[in-house]
């Protein structure tokens, strides 16, 4: 199975901060990534596929990037609702596998 | 719009099975997959596995092989998630989520104690 590694696992950072999260395969996922927010006691809620496709609905701050292996969402001015946790996901093939999680906290 | 609802709470002894159900509305059923996904308390999401919602097709995470089956009914466009041999690992918030590709829908979780 393909393994993902999300960095950081926890981020501190204020409202109108920049913030970027990363997301490794093991292999290449040829683009076949998408990324989730998912708030406590909630199911998790698409934000991004195919790498970079903004789900509709989700707000311009949010952007995805990479190609490969390597893997970046960023949040360019983060707000109040966007304090969460944030899971990369791969769908290469038949299997799909997410990353650990990356939960971003205020500072 | 598309819905995607979960039976409810179970609370199941070492050993036992389970099963959890997942009906989907609002979209042609037979046109995407169900994935499955579980969160054990305080931790990430787990995949753990995919039916197809046009031929019953099926993929599991090598972890869970020989313990999870995966089966849907057409006729009632419900999708069932029955886990076996339960240990106090499998404790855990289990959702269903439509799946063509990315994930874009999912269910409200069904919590599953094993006690």
């Amino acid at each position: 199975d393909i393994q993902m590694t999300q960095s950081p696992s926890t981020l501190s950072a204020s409202v109108g901060d920049r913030v970027t999260i990363t997301c490794r395969a093991s292999q290449s996922i040829s683009g076949w990534l998408a990324w989730y927010q998912q708030k406590p006691g909630k199911a998790p809620k698409l934000l991004i596929y195919k790498t970079s496709t903004l789900e509709s609905g989700v707000p311009s701050r949010f952007s995805g990037s990479g190609s490969g292996t390597e893997f970046t969402l960023a949040i360019s001015s983060l707000q109040p609702d966007d304090f969460a946790t944030y899971y990369c996901q791969h769908y290469y093939s038949s299997s799909r596998t997410f990353g650990q999680g990356t939960k971003v906290e205020i500072k | 719009q598309v819905q995607l609802v979960q039976s409810g709470a179970e609370v199941k002894k070492p050993g036992a099975s389970v099963k959890v159900s997942c009906k989907a509305s609002g979209y042609t059923f037979m046109s995407y997959g169900i994935s499955w996904v579980r969160q054990a308390p305080g931790r990430g999401l787990e995949w753990m596995g995919w039916i197809s919602g046009y031929n019953g097709n099926t993929n599991y995470v090598q972890s869970l092989q020989g313990r999870v089956i995966l089966t849907t009914d057409t006729s009632t466009n419900t999708a069932y998630m029955e886990l076996r041999s339960l240990t106090f690992d499998d404790t855990a918030v289990y959702f269903c989520a439509r799946d063509y590709y990315n994930i874009d829908y999912w269910g409200q979780g069904t919590l599953v104690t094993v006690s």
